[in-house]
């Protein structure tokens, strides 16, 4: 099956702590992108990734930080300087071009406890 | 700076009736404009892409219109069913960057 897998599904963090978030695509898709939603917010970009072994901030990078290693893995970790952390997260690929539409994976929900 | 706008933010109908939902965007310079479906706490599902040269897209029940020059986009759906019951989020796709809009929440009653 292709497609993109995000895990864990649900992940609790405790106050300072890092916690990374899986992302992993077999579509042979050249970029990768990830995004945060809030209740009542449109998704926020937040780091995306068209090449490996190169990525560019999006709108709301600080207290994130991602590596792309690999072409199907592009892994989001969520550091103690992000302030407000609790938030869905969803992991999306493309092959690159502006015009290619978005495959998101299922997302994982993230709450500090 | 590019804002989404979709109005409203949720819609209850009866099972059967056409229903149509709007986005509409601020900057008219896209590439494209994507419609995407998305269940309770599961990711997005997309449903139609329009490229910023097309008018309009069709899948099925779901027609999709695009008009730049007024920063609309409708999303049409036909002889509305219980399983359409979904947040729709509209995306706009300008150079290196994209912005959702906040979604509208349908519910169709049986």
């Amino acid at each position: 099956d292709g497609g993109i897998t995000q895990s864990p599904k649900y992940l609790f963090r405790k106050e300072g702590q890092n916690v990374t978030l899986s992302c992993e695509q077999n579509l042979n898709h050249d970029a990768m992108y990830w995004y945060r939603q809030d209740p009542g917010q449109g998704l926020r970009l937040i780091y995306y990734s068209q090449i490996v072994n190169d990525f560019q901030k999006g709108d709301i990078a600080e207290g994130y930080s991602v590596s792309r290693e690999k072409k199907e893995s592009f892994p989001l970790t969520v550091t103690s300087a992000q302030k407000n952390p609790t938030a869905f997260y969803l992991c999306a690929s493309n092959k690159g071009d502006s015009t290619d539409t978005q495959y998101f994976g299922p997302g994982t929900r993230l709450t500090v406890l | 700076k590019q804002e989404v706008t979709q109005i409203p933010a949720a819609l209850s109908v009866p099972e059967g009736e056409n229903l149509v939902l709007n986005c509409s965007f601020t900057d008219s310079a896209i590439y494209n404009l994507q419609w995407f479906r998305q269940d309770p706490g599961k990711g997005l599902t997309s449903l139609l892409l329009i490229q910023s040269s097309q008018r309009e897209q069709t899948s099925g029940r779901l027609n999709a219109s695009l008009d730049k020059s007024s920063g609309r986009s409708t999303l049409y759906i036909a002889a509305s069913q219980p399983g359409d019951s979904a947040t729709y989020l509209c995306a706009v796709w300008g150079y290196q960057k994209v912005t959702f809009g906040t979604g509208t929440k349908l519910q169709v009653i049986p």
